[in-house]
């Protein structure tokens, strides 16, 4: 079975700072998701990295796929309120469907 | 936003009783899941589709049955449910298959609880 381990598992923080949460595993993915979940709804889909070493931004979020294609971070600048949410990484890789980690919960503070 | 509707959205029953849900889609898309999602575990896969009538197990699939007799619709069953399968279930749906990198498509959940 693979496993993603996802940190911190819960994080509050005030309007305006910075964080990174992180996705880990001992195995190799093929490709790393990222999605975001908010109360009483779906996982959306953020963004895809496919390649070691990929940075991908989107807007005031930054994701990494690192090197060895084991683990993958996400970092947001300038936290918002909006920015509140559960998010989850999920692999691709031998077991051909996507494996998710348990989750950050981010709370930002107004 | 994809179109996903999954009935009900809340369902209270009790133990041993047979429980059926409801996945909708209007996309057309082949692949269709069924996850559950609870506190410290993430999302867990029970079942998939890859077609009509064609099925497989994820990794949670014990006590669970799908059907798909239609390319819209995707069924889970609980033969007899039990308390531990008080959960929020999550369908999903995708283009193609997770090797391609796919993205999944949610719906809202349908929140799950065996008395």
């Amino acid at each position: 079975t693979q496993l993603l381990e996802q940190s911190p598992q819960f994080l509050s923080i005030q309007e305006g700072e910075n964080l990174t949460v992180y996705c880990n595993s001992s195995s190799v993915f093929s490709s790393l998701q990222w999605y975001r979940q908010e109360p009483g709804e779906g996982p959306v889909l953020l963004v895809t990295v496919v390649t070691g070493g990929e940075v991908k931004k989107l807007k005031r979020l930054t994701f990494q796929f690192g090197d060895a294609r084991k683990d993958s971070s996400l970092h947001i600048t300038a936290a918002q309120p909006g920015d509140t949410g559960l998010y989850l990484c999920a692999g691709t890789g031998s077991a051909r469907q996507l494996t998710f980690g348990s989750g950050t919960q981010l709370t930002v503070l107004p | 936003d994809a179109g996903i509707t999954q009935s009900p959205r809340h369902k209270v029953t009790e133990t041993g009783t047979p429980v059926t849900l409801r996945c909708h889609q209007t996309e057309n898309h082949r692949y269709m899941y069924w996850y559950r999602q609870d506190p410290g575990h993430g999302l867990r896969l029970i079942h998939y589709s890859y077609g009509v009538k064609d099925t497989d197990k994820g990794e949670v699939s014990d006590g669970y049955s799908v059907s798909r007799s239609k390319t819209e619709d995707f069924l889970l069953t609980l033969e007899s449910a039990t308390s531990s399968q008080t959960s929020v279930y999550f369908c999903a749906i995708s283009e193609q298959g997770s090797s391609y990198n796919s993205p999944l498509h949610f719906g809202n959940g349908t929140r799950l609880t065996v008395t």
